[in-house]
């Protein structure tokens, strides 16, 4: 049992590339969400999805994009990168959307736009 | 939607002193609170949970308050030990509904 894969770890990207980071779950979580971590301001939310087939936006979704066709899969996409997405990355799954289901995190993505 | 505010943004106590962190939340219908534990380079991790229908909840050395008339939840470590220092995140959520995270408290415990 992995829980939540995140890949890749690192990566650098120049600004205008685009890239996909790529979260996998094994446990079968209907909720999955994506958060970026930056200093001094917390986890703020970019995109998340209650079931396969479903996404909305979070607090920050601006420059990214989602797609859920699986329940294990969600992807997130940054379309043309810019130095201000330097950031940390968290894939974050629940088992419901009901209240009271902790949330578990991936890994973490460390990505630089340079 | 839900504010969450956290403080302090940075605390030190030394070895064996307690600590404390406190968030409020502005959302009236919040009525989970978790409090995770980031260590440097990695994940957050849940280390206690409340629900709005208890007032304090302990495990071994951390206990979390919550005062829901004040909208207010605290994390409470005592007899603080070096593995104690990380970053600190108290979260809200409301039901059928997003996680709201605090700030975040970096905790230095001096050996």
């Amino acid at each position: 049992n992995a829980g939540v894969t995140q890949t890749p770890k690192f990566q650098v990207l120049k600004t205008g590339q685009s890239m996909t980071l790529q979260c996998a779950q094994d446990m079968n979580h209907e909720y999955m969400s994506w958060y970026r971590q930056d200093p001094g301001m917390g986890l703020r939310l970019i995109h998340y999805s209650v079931g396969a087939g479903i996404t909305d936006q979070g607090e920050v979704p601006n420059g990214y994009n989602v797609s859920r066709s699986t329940t294990e899969d969600f992807p997130l996409r940054l379309l043309s990168a810019a130095p201000s997405q330097t950031s940390v990355y968290f894939c974050a799954t629940r088992f419901s959307q009901g209240s009271g289901n902790t949330i578990y995190f991936g890994e973490g993505s460390w990505l630089t736009v340079v | 939607g839900e504010n969450v505010e956290q403080h302090p943004s940075t605390l030190s106590v030394q070895e064996g002193d307690s600590a404390v962190i406190k968030c409020t939340y502005s959302d009236s219908a919040s009525n989970y609170f978790p409090w995770y534990k980031q260590e440097l380079g990695k994940r957050p991790q849940l280390i206690i949970d409340i629900r709005s229908n208890v007032g304090e909840k302990k495990d071994q050395r951390i206990a979390v308050t919550l005062n829901k008339t004040a909208k207010h939840f605290s994390l409470h470590i005592t007899e603080t030990q070096p593995e104690d220092s990380a970053v600190y995140f108290c979260a809200a959520s409301i039901p059928g509904n997003q996680f709201y995270f605090g700030t975040g408290t970096s905790l230095t415990v001096i050996p």
